[in-house]
């Protein structure tokens, strides 16, 4: 089994709508959440940390459910810009990250 | 904000040279780098931990002969492929951490260089 694994879509969505990616994880020891966003040949950003309360970032929405071992990140009114590659990054061994393969999301007008 | 360094951000070589990347934290101290490689429409793969002053860690199936890793300074590590091969073609990322700080862990990455061996 995959230490991280995601849906690599693609995910095409008409603009404004929403849009849920999901990932799970293997090491039940994970600390440390994050949804990345890489563009086509280049690296990987941070979009946002995931804790355990769950957090929103404007039109961003993470949560974690740690008994399950997943992490879901929800999109609303998705804009042509979202279109990209998401990345879910769960920490190891508390320093090292440890990437999924990443869902892509193609928004289109 | 934290600002990470990678030159080049690409190069072709010939088979059987070596290439040298770097990794330079601008405006912070990193006594742990990471160096990872992304083949086409495949995930970051961790290839070892760069630590300031000591060896790095490689991971698993990683050839550290193969590739050096120097992390000589707080602000300066250096990936060199030896003797390169067109299989080792990819996309190289550094990654520099500034530690925990306001609730976040800092991992920034560079811009990546890709490599290309003809």
């Amino acid at each position: 089994r995959k230490e991280v694994e995601q849906d690599p879509g693609p995910f095409n969505v008409p603009e404004g709508a929403t849009v849920a990616f999901n990932c799970t994880y293997s090491n039940s020891a994970s600390q440390s959440f994050f949804w990345y966003r890489q563009d086509c040949r280049k690296e990987p950003k941070l979009l946002m940390s995931v804790y355990s309360s769950g957090n929103e970032d404007g039109r961003f929405t993470a949560q974690l459910n740690r008994a399950s071992q997943y992490i879901s990140l929800l999109i609303r009114d998705s804009k042509l810009s979202d279109s990209a590659t998401y990345l879910c990054v769960v920490n190891k061994d508390t320093d090292k990250l440890i990437f999924g393969t990443g869902t892509r999301l193609q928004v289109f007008p | 904000g934290a600002v990470v360094s990678q030159h080049p951000s690409r190069v072709i070589c010939k088979s059987g040279t070596s290439v040298k990347i770097e990794c330079r934290s601008l405006d912070f101290q990193a006594t742990t780098m990471f160096w990872y490689r992304q083949f086409p429409k495949q995930s970051l793969m961790l290839m070892a931990t760069s630590n300031e002053g000591s060896k790095a860690t490689y991971e698993q199936g990683v050839e550290k002969d193969k590739f050096l890793i120097n992390h000589a300074s707080l602000t300066l590590s250096t990936l060199t492929v030896t003797s390169a091969h067109p299989e080792d073609s990819s996309f190289y990322i550094c990654s520099a951490d500034r530690g925990y700080k306001d609730g976040d862990y800092g991992y920034t990455f560079g811009s990546g260089t890709r490599l290309t061996v003809v």
